[in-house]
């Protein structure tokens, strides 16, 4: 039974298309994340939700639009899309609430090329 | 914001003797550091991880320090075997409330050589 899935798993697309990745997880977990691995393997934190409720939203372009419509599920939908966007996207879980409590469950990641 | 830095970059070492990696933060206040692996072509995993009040933990052959006046914390790997050979990344986090932030560093390359 997954406890984090993203969809799709790769995905390859032309340079100024809309696209988007879902992300669910059935831990019951109330925090889901965003973070970006590119191609040095840096993880980079982009959005963060708790309870459908954004906290975290790093600098992120506004072509970058998630959406939560509940505590189990985090979309994330890119506008117009550039060759820098190419990508593999890790949609992740805690449960958070106190110190040590916020350990990432990593969804197997979304590899998006762009062409 | 905080910043983590991880050192080296790449490393390898010979099957059975020890890696370590380093890492330093720079916000005093981050009270939580995760240790993630990730092999190749999969998603990073937690393998150990350390609070601020402690100073070292261990699970078999993997162990953290934490020296939180100098702020920093390293990974020690002993007896390596070619399934370590991976990417980890340390990690730290602060925060209160429903949520941490957790910031990575870039991550260490290791290979483990048969």
């Amino acid at each position: 039974d997954t406890a984090v899935s993203q969809t799709p798993k790769y995905l390859v697309t032309q340079m100024g298309n809309d696209k988007s990745i879902k992300c669910e997880q059935n831990l019951g977990h109330d925090t889901m994340y965003w973070y970006k691995q590119d191609s040095k393997k840096f993880l980079k934190i982009m959005f963060s939700y708790n309870n459908k409720e954004l906290i975290i939203n790093e600098t992120v372009p506004n072509r970058f639009s998630p959406k939560s419509p509940d505590k189990a599920h985090l979309n994330l939908h890119i506008n117009s899309l550039e060759l820098g966007d190419s990508a593999v996207y890790f949609c992740a879980s805690s449960q958070g609430g106190w110190a040590g409590a916020n350990v990432l469950t990593f969804g197997a990641g979304s590899r998006l090329t762009v062409l | 914001g905080e910043n983590v830095e991880q050192h080296p970059s790449t490393l390898s070492v010979q099957e059975g003797d020890s890696a370590v990696i380093k890492c330093t933060y720079s916000d005093s206040a981050s009270n939580y550091f995760p240790w993630y692996k990730q092999e190749l072509g999969k998603r990073p995993q937690l393998i150990i991880d350390i609070r601020s009040n402690v100073g070292e933990k261990k699970d078999q052959r993997i162990a953290v320090t934490l020296n939180k006046t100098a702020k920093h914390f390293s990974l020690h790997i002993t007896e390596t075997q070619p399934e370590d050979s991976a990417v980890y990344f340390c990690a730290a986090s602060k925060g209160s409330g429903g949520y941490q932030k957790v910031t990575f560093g870039i991550g260490t390359k290791l290979q483990v050589i048969p």
